[in-house]
């Protein structure tokens, strides 16, 4: 049973313009949840995180929103550059163990 | 600092032999786990060591699979015999405490045929 869903596999969006990755879970017992942006041919590296007991947090261009009646979290970035090309994972922790969604592969045209 | 490295990157084997995939985590992490993503599909949980310790396996596919953690330094995960099913990319990651962020080798890409 997957327990985090990203349902979009893929995202194009022009340079300069604000990219909105999506991610629904459906365990209640995670506690954090997590932004991986992924190159080919390397690990995942982290790249965002926001605890459930807030709404948003922001670092720089990313920024994370949870709404946590919705089960619905959401990564704003702002504004996209070409560098923002990868395939970022949406990951929730139940204490120490991580469940990954199946990850966006966004693409930023110049 | 050295990050989390992963040996080898790929391998290709047939199906009924063994391959033996090797993590060194990030020096002085104690929590070791492994993960396996499938044809693009999500990143699985396998196991996760606390030094030399198993804490948790309760991702580990089947009895094929055997993983240890020597001396709470380096981890090694061995598939025997391997089948078809078993190609995927496997990631190692570590983490100082367990409730610290984990960071990610960059895996071993598995293909059996």
């Amino acid at each position: 049973d997957q327990q985090v869903k990203q349902n979009s596999p893929s995202l194009s969006v022009q340079e300069g313009r604000i990219s909105i990755l999506n991610c629904d879970y459906t365990n209640s017992m995670f506690d954090y949840f997590l932004w991986y942006k992924k190159y080919p041919a390397e690990g995942p590296t982290f790249l965002i995180s926001i605890s459930s007991i807030k709404d948003k947090n922001e670092d720089g261009r990313f920024t994370v929103f949870l709404n946590k009646s919705a089960k619905h979290l959401s990564l704003h970035i702002v504004p996209s550059q070409p560098g923002d090309s990868a395939v970022y994972f949406c990951a929730a922790r139940d204490d120490y163990k991580l469940s990954f969604g199946a990850g966006t592969t966004v693409t930023v045209r110049a | 600092e050295a990050g989390v490295t992963q040996f080898p990157s790929h391998s290709v084997i047939e199906k009924g032999q063994t391959v033996t995939l090797r993590c060194d985590p990030i020096s002085g992490h104690d929590n070791l786990y492994w993960y396996r993503r499938v044809m693009g599909k999500e990143i699985k949980f396998l196991l996760h060591f606390v030094k030399e310790s198993k804490q948790d396996e309760s991702g580990m596919p089947n009895n094929r699979f055997l993983a240890e953690r020597t001396g709470g330094t380096y981890s090694t995960l061995k598939v025997q015999p391997a089948e078809l099913e078993d190609s995927g990319v496997y990631f190692c990651a570590s983490s100082q405490g367990v409730y610290e962020g984990q960071f990610f080798g960059p895996g071993t890409r598995l293909t059996v045929l």
